[in-house]
């Protein structure tokens, strides 16, 4: 099966400017998740979805970050504006999550470099 | 909410010995612990899991013991290979949330 799918792979920006990240999760898991990986740690989750209905967004700065998952199946992320602690790894996961199987699949994701 | 403690941050084995790292949570109603291993510039991928209502689990050279209890759990890594060189992470979840550790960067020296 396609595995999770995230683009663009890399993104170099200024500070204050604005960037969008893009997530494809594998077809028919309901759940999604946003992850950031700064360097040297664990990933962090930043919003939750269930099919489109967000379960956690607790972690994620709403004052800059947004998310999306419209229709339930692809979802998008947006920095806006970008801050140097912004610099990371942007991770989108997904997750069946039925009563036999617990396990993510994550895609590749997006490095971030902010100026 | 679940707080995840790994340990060691870094790790050095010689081709064919043993690995450990060792994670402890907090939460006692975390209920599933994966394994991931990630190599640069790709996700991370699960490599091993184990629930609450086991003790241990194997899978070739790879095994995770859970002791819920004293809410920790290790995996270990026999007959360390050059290409089990990468980090690796400990998740604790519940329900569909996952709460991971800092990671342990393995090196397996030829």
């Amino acid at each position: 099966e396609a595995g999770v799918a995230q683009s663009p792979r890399y993104k170099i920006i200024e500070k204050r400017q604005s960037v969008a990240f893009w997530c494809n999760p594998i077809s028919g898991h309901a759940t999604l998740y946003w992850y950031q990986q700064i360097l040297g740690q664990g990933p962090k989750l930043l919003i939750q979805f269930q099919n489109n209905g967000v379960v956690d967004d607790s972690q994620l700065p709403k004052d800059r970050f947004s998310a999306e998952r419209l229709k339930g199946v692809d979802s998008t992320l947006k920095i806006q504006p970008a801050k140097l602690e912004d610099s990371a790894v942007y991770l989108c996961a997904s997750s069946l999550f039925s009563s036999g199987s617990h396990e993510q699949f994550f895609g590749p994701g997006t490095r971030l470099t902010v100026l | 909410g679940e707080n995840v403690e790994q340990h060691p941050s870094t790790l050095s084995v010689q081709e064919g010995d043993s690995a450990v790292i060792k994670c402890t949570y907090s939460d006692s109603a975390s209920n599933y612990f994966p394994w991931y291993k990630q190599e640069l510039g790709k996700g991370p991928q699960l490599i091993i899991d184990i629930r609450s209502n086991v003790g241990e689990k194997k899978d070739q050279r790879i095994a995770v013991t859970l002791n819920k209890t004293a809410k920790h759990f290790s995996l270990h890594i026999t007959e360390t290979q050059p290409e089990d060189s990468a980090v690796y992470f400990c998740a604790a979840s519940k329900g569909n949330q996952f709460y991971f550790g800092t990671g342990t960067s393995l090196t397996v020296i030829p």
